[in-house]
């Protein structure tokens, strides 16, 4: 199975920071990488694609980048709706591997 | 609001199953993989299979064959997840999530709302 090690596992920050998180791979899995958002109580929702294509309706502030095992997810300026938890997912191959993920809070 | 809709919660004693729907609303379900994920309490989020609704093909991570069975309503468009033997390490969110590019490689565009499961004596 493909592992997935993100850093930091939190994030102290204020509104108009610029944060960034990393996702790493076990192996190489060229650009098939997602990052999604999930707020307490709720489903996930889907950020990126293809590790660097923004999802339809997600805020420009968001970017990522990265490809082989080595991955990030930028918020370019904090907002008040971005204090939630991040994990990125691996779509190379089954079983289809989460990292444990990165929990964006108020500082 | 666009998403699948998911039953609801469930408590279940240990041995017993559960089988969790997933409707499709006003979304296409049908020429799309149609996946399952759990999130055990303060935990991430662990894969479980797909199913393809049009030809009801599915894939199951290794460590639920055997235990977990994934169906098909197309009339009614609805997804199935059956869990049979369960445990209390069981106990978890269990989410549907459509794979909206049909790239080979799924990224999850639409997810239901979460059905919480727990396995209590």
């Amino acid at each position: 199975d493909i592992q997935m090690t993100q850093s930091p596992s939190s994030v102290s920050a204020v509104v108009g920071d610029r944060v960034t998180i990393t996702c790493r791979a076990s192996q190489d899995i060229s650009s098939w990488l997602a990052w999604y958002q999930q707020k307490p109580g709720k489903a996930p929702n889907l950020l990126m694609y293809t590790a660097s294509s923004l999802q339809s309706g997600v805020p420009s502030r968001f970017s990522g980048s990265g490809s082989g095992t080595d991955f990030t997810l930028t918020i370019s300026s904090l907002q008040p709706e971005d204090f939630a938890t991040y994990f990125c997912q691996q779509a190379h191959s089954p079983p289809y591997t989460f990292g444990q993920g990165t929990k964006v809070e108020i500082k | 609001q666009v998403r699948p809709v998911q039953s609801g919660a469930e408590v279940k004693r240990p041995g017993a199953s559960v089988k969790v729907s997933c409707k499709a609303s006003g979304i296409n379900f049908n020429d799309y993989y149609i996946h399952w994920m759990r999130q055990a309490p303060g935990q991430g989020l662990e894969w479980m299979g797909y199913i393809r609704p049009n030809s009801g093909g599915t894939n199951l991570e290794q460590k639920f064959r055997g235990r977990v069975t994934m169906t098909r309503d197309t009339s009614s468009s609805t997804v199935f997840m059956e869990l049979s033997r369960l445990g209390s390490d069981d106990t978890a969110v269990y989410f549907c999530a459509r794979d909206g590019y049909n790239l080979g490689r799924p990224f999850f565009d639409y997810w239901g709302q979460g059905t919480l499961v727990t396995v209590s004596s």
